[in-house]
C-alpha cells in the first residue's frame, strides 16, 4: 500500500490565484515526520517544511501555509497569490521513527503557474 | 558554500556498459542516499549509507552497487544487470540517521542508456 498519496498529478493556475496541494499519508507509527519538498526544473529537491506527528499547529511562512490534520491523515500545502516562480513539482514525504532511513515519497504534484 | 555535487549532469551509455555516478558532499553529513526518479512515480530508494564502509539496500537495489570509502563520497554504479537504467538519479544526505532530519539533495544526474 502506498504510504504517501498525492492524488493531484498536475495543477494549472493563473498567477495570483491560491492553490492547495493535497497529501494523504498512511502509517501505524505514533511518532513520525512529514515533509514537503519543491523540485524546480533544475532538478534539485529543496526542503520546504518538516512537521512532527505531535504538532498539529498549522504553519505559515510568507505565501506558504501547511495544514496538518491527523484525523484525516493529511498534510496539505497552500500557496497564496501564486507566482510563476512557484512552478515546480512538489513532493510530500513521510519518515517513520522506527524505519528512519526510509523516506516515503508521494508521486509528486506538478504545479504550473501561468502569467 | 556547503552542498551536494553530482556529476555529470547528463550521461549517455550504451546498453551493456556499467556506469558510475558521482556524489560528493561537504556538509559533514553522516547519512547518504541514492534515489531514482521516474516520471509519475516519485522517488524510490536504491541504497543508503549511515556511516563509512557500511551501506544498506533500499527498495530497488537490484542492478546497482555502491561504495562508501569516505564520508564525503557515495558513488553509485549502474550495472548492465539493471534492466531499465534510463532515469533521473538523485543523491541526498542528512545530518544524522534519525527520522526528523530532512534530506539535502544534489542536482541529479540524468542517465540515458540506448
Amino acid at each position: 500500500a502506498q504510504k504517501v498519496t498525492q492524488a493531484q498529478t498536475e495543477i494549472s493556475v493563473v498567477e495570483k490565484e491560491d492553490v492547495t496541494l493535497d497529501c494523504v499519508y498512511e502509517t501505524r507509527d505514533t511518532t513520525y515526520y512529514l515533509f514537503w519538498y519543491k523540485q524546480p526544473p533544475s532538478g534539485e529537491l529543496v526542503f520546504l517544511i518538516r512537521r512532527n506527528s505531535f504538532d498539529e499547529q498549522n504553519e505559515i511562512s510568507g505565501r506558504y501555509s501547511w495544514n496538518f490534520q491527523k484525523s484525516t491523515s493529511s498534510f496539505n500545502f497552500t500557496i497564496t497569490a501564486s507566482q510563476v516562480v512557484d512552478s515546480a513539482v512538489y513532493f510530500c514525504a513521510l519518515s517513520e521513527i522506527y524505519n528512519f532511513n526510509k523516506f516515503y515519497f508521494g508521486s509528486g504534484t506538478k504545479l504550473n503557474v501561468k502569467p | 558554500d556547503g552542498g551536494i555535487t553530482q556529476s555529470p549532469k547528463y550521461l549517455f551509455r550504451k546498453e551493456g556498459q556499467n556506469v558510475t555516478l558521482s556524489c560528493e558532499q561537504n556538509l559533514n553529513h553522516d547519512a547518504m542516499y541514492w534515489y531514482r526518479q521516474d516520471p509519475g512515480q516519485g522517488l524510490r530508494l536504491i541504497y543508503y549509507s549511515q556511516i563509512v564502509n557500511d551501506f544498506q539496500k533500499g527498495d530497488i537495489a537490484e542492478g546497482y552497487s555502491v561504495s562508501r570509502e569516505k564520508k564525503e563520497s557515495f558513488p553509485l554504479t549502474v550495472t548492465s544487470a539493471q534492466k531499465n537504467p534510463t532515469a533521473f538519479y538523485l543523491c541526498a544526505s542528512s545530518i544524522s540517521d534519525s527520522s526528523n532530519s530532512p534530506l539535502h539533495f544534489g542536482n541529479g544526474t540524468r542517465l540515458t542508456v540506448t
